[in-house]
């Protein structure tokens, strides 16, 4: 079975400086896929950033980079130069690319909280 | 491109009563995801189609939960009869499913049920 743990419940980052949420996940499957989404107070769940299991080069999308350790299954997201607006719910997911369909798993979720 | 859209926003309904929440994926996508979020379980998947077929409903609470897709632009999920413990926000997402694809979530349905 696969498994996301969010460790963090709560963070608090000051703005401009970056910000690692942790993730780690559990899955028998060879091919998966990682996904960050971003949850606002105001409710949607907007995407960030994806890693397949086999990308070799840590995935990056604007101020947002995921540093994946496969040996230790980790997919951490790194936030750089915070924003007041980047304080939200974040969930890190995964999918198996084969065996699991389509079903995203998500953890708890980390909540981010930006000072000014 | 409108998104996926799912109306309506926000339900209040009384026990017993009837709901159905609606989603509109985006035009192209292939698989179309309901998913509930509530503070105890968090973001759980209910069902999934691929191509307007269910492919896993092992989520879906029980029988008085049920979810079509009778063509690739129209998906609905029923509670019959609703229960308190139904009050959560249901979201509908879509994607092109070859597993690598992420998935675009609609702004999702608060349901109240008194």
């Amino acid at each position: 079975a696969q498994k996301i743990t969010q460790t963090q419940p709560g963070m608090f980052v000051q703005e401009k400086e970056a910000v690692t949420l942790d993730c780690t996940y559990d899955t028998s499957d060879q091919s998966y896929g990682l996904f960050w989404y971003k949850q606002p107070s105001s409710g949607e769940m907007i995407f960030l950033i994806y890693q397949g299991s086999y990308d070799e080069q840590n995935a990056t999308e604007g101020r947002y980079s995921l540093n994946f350790q496969k040996a230790r299954k980790s997919a951490n997201l790194v936030i750089s130069a915070s924003q007041l607006g980047d304080s939200a719910m974040y969930f890190c997911a995964m999918r198996g690319i084969y065996n699991q369909g389509g079903k995203l798993i998500f953890g708890q979720g980390t909540e981010l909280s930006v000072k000014p | 491109d409108a998104g996926v859209i799912q109306s309506p926003r926000h339900e209040v309904t009384e026990m017993g009563q009837e709901v159905t929440l609606r989603c509109k994926p985006i035009s192209g996508h292939n698989s179309l995801f309901w998913y509930r979020q509530t503070m105890m379980r968090g973001l759980e998947l209910l069902i999934y189609f691929n191509n307007n077929v269910p492919i896993d409903d092992s989520g879906m609470p029980e029988d008085r939960f049920s979810a079509k897709m009778p063509n690739a632009s129209f998906s609905t999920l029923k509670i019959q009869p609703s229960e308190p413990r139904d009050s959560a926000v249901y979201f509908c997402a879509s994607s092109l499913d070859r597993g690598i694809d992420e998935q675009y979530f609609g702004p999702g349905t608060r349901l109240t049920v008194t």
